[in-house]
């Protein structure tokens, strides 16, 4: 199947540093990617929409100028972690749709101290 | 809106054993249904899916049948083993909607002992 490479799988930040997660199709252009966010325990919470070439579509509750993303070609996508809080601490999963099936990256555990 | 809600885990089973993972859904209209599979340290994986009532996924061994009447979608597998420890997620995606993305159960735990 096709495969989705998101980097980097772990990352441990300072307070108040931004943070870049980047999420690449390795093997097909993906329009649209997906970018969710999963507390421990709980399911994978859809954060927002990347689209190619324009601005990404964000769900209710998510700030847009706290996780910036930018899908600038059709195989890259990336998710900013602004101005990162202990509570920003998460884990970030990407995901890209080729035709009907959804493809996952490896995610990103994100500890910000 | 959409909810998925999974059996909690964490499951642990020796090898060999029975294996069944609960997932309900609601949703309007005729989602597909899914689950997913992540290996430590991997990304999710798709392992089955179903996309109208009454019909079964199946994949290496592991099943789950699209009940509109119970609205479940049970993951079950009559034989694990130990290569079969992950997290299992049930996840489903709507029929309407211009993104149509995914909608994910909380996932479960799953590990066997040989």
């Amino acid at each position: 199947g096709a495969v989705v490479s998101q980097h980097p799988s772990r990352v441990i930040c300072k307070s108040g540093t931004s943070v870049k997660i980047e999420c690449r199709s390795l093997d097909f252009q993906a329009t649209t990617m997906f970018w969710y966010r999963q507390f421990p325990k709980q399911s994978l919470m859809l954060m927002a929409t990347s689209n190619e070439g324009s601005k990404a579509t964000y769900e209710q509750g998510v700030e847009k100028d706290k996780f910036l993303i930018n899908h600038a070609s059709l195989t890259l996508s990336t998710l900013t972690v602004t101005s990162a809080h202990p509570e920003d601490s998460s884990f970030y999963i990407c995901s890209a749709r080729e035709s009907t099936e959804a493809f996952f990256g490896q995610g990103t555990r994100l500890t910000v101290v | 809106g959409n909810s998925v809600t999974q059996m909690e885990g964490p499951v642990t089973l020796s090898e060999e054993a029975f294996l069944t993972i609960n997932c309900t859904y609601t949703a309007t209209g005729y989602p597909s249904l899914f689950w997913y599979v992540q290996y430590p340290g991997e990304g999710l994986q798709l392992l089955l899916k179903a996309t109208k009532a009454d019909d079964k996924g199946s994949n290496k061994g592991f099943e789950a049948t699209y009940r509109k009447e119970t609205t479940s979608f049970h993951l079950e597998k009559g034989s694990v083993q130990v290569s079969d420890s992950a997290v299992y997620f049930c996840a489903l995606r709507s029929s309407s909607g211009s993104a149509r993305q995914l909608t994910f159960g909380s996932g479960t735990q799953l590990t066997v002992l040989p």
